[in-house]
């Protein structure tokens, strides 16, 4: 069946240091892919979403491409910030699936 | 900006009493999303409704009943709540596509702790 599988947190990073988070995704169609963010004590937000295989969705100094042949969606940023320090989810609009989370926390 | 608003950021109920989670969007979404998020598991959809008086159960329906009566509220309904209903409750929005859901935009979430 359809389902996200997200990289296992929790992840800890030095401010400045480059970030990837793996996410890939099973689907009977080709679904639209997102990235929402969930900072401390708030609901989820969209962080970026590409709707098309090669599709890249950029926000904030984050980038994730479609890729149709690895079924992926890894969320990379080249340099983090402790402002960064929350939990990233993984999405896909087929059948409402998200990832379980990777939770993000950026040192100083 | 869109926004939706859930009545409650913290609840506390105890066992067996009937609670009502209240969720309101104002952009005239046609979709709308009941979750809960519980560590390790990420989200699990409750149930989600396409349009007013419907609604389709999600992967954990159980314990849990919904009400759609205007497009723009949506009402998470634990009939006799239990212990194992805390958790954080989720309630979101989207238009609807035919390819799919499109961006879901959530409220701030309710933590609900049943004694």
């Amino acid at each position: 069946g359809n389902s996200v599988t997200q990289m296992e947190g929790p992840v800890t990073l030095s401010e400045e240091a480059f970030l990837t988070i793996n996410c890939t995704y099973t689907a009977t169609g080709y679904p639209s892919l997102f990235w929402y963010v969930q900072y401390p004590g708030e609901g989820l937000q969209l962080l970026l979403k590409a709707t098309k295989a090669d599709d890249k969705g950029s926000n904030k100094g984050f980038e994730a491409t479609y890729r149709k042949e690895t079924t992926s969606f890894h969320l990379e940023k080249g340099s983090v910030q402790v402002s960064d320090s929350a939990v990233y989810f993984c999405a896909q609009s087929d059948q409402f699936y998200f990832g379980t989370g990777t939770s993000l926390t950026v040192i100083p | 900006d869109v926004k939706v608003t859930q009545s409650s950021r913290y609840l506390v109920k105890r066992t067996g009493e009937k609670v009502f989670l209240e969720c309101v969007q104002d952009m005239d979404h046609e979709n709308m999303f009941w979750y809960r998020q519980d560590p390790g598991l990420g989200l699990r959809l409750i149930y989600f409704s396409y349009d007013v008086k419907m609604k389709e159960k999600g992967d954990i329906p159980e314990g849990y009943s919904v009400s759609r009566e205007k497009k723009e509220r949506f009402s998470l309904i634990l009939e006799s709540a239990s212990t194992n209903q805390t958790s954080m409750y989720l309630c979101a929005s989207s238009l609807w596509r035919r390819e799919g859901t499109d961006t879901q935009y959530f409220g701030p979430g309710t933590r609900l702790t049943v004694l």
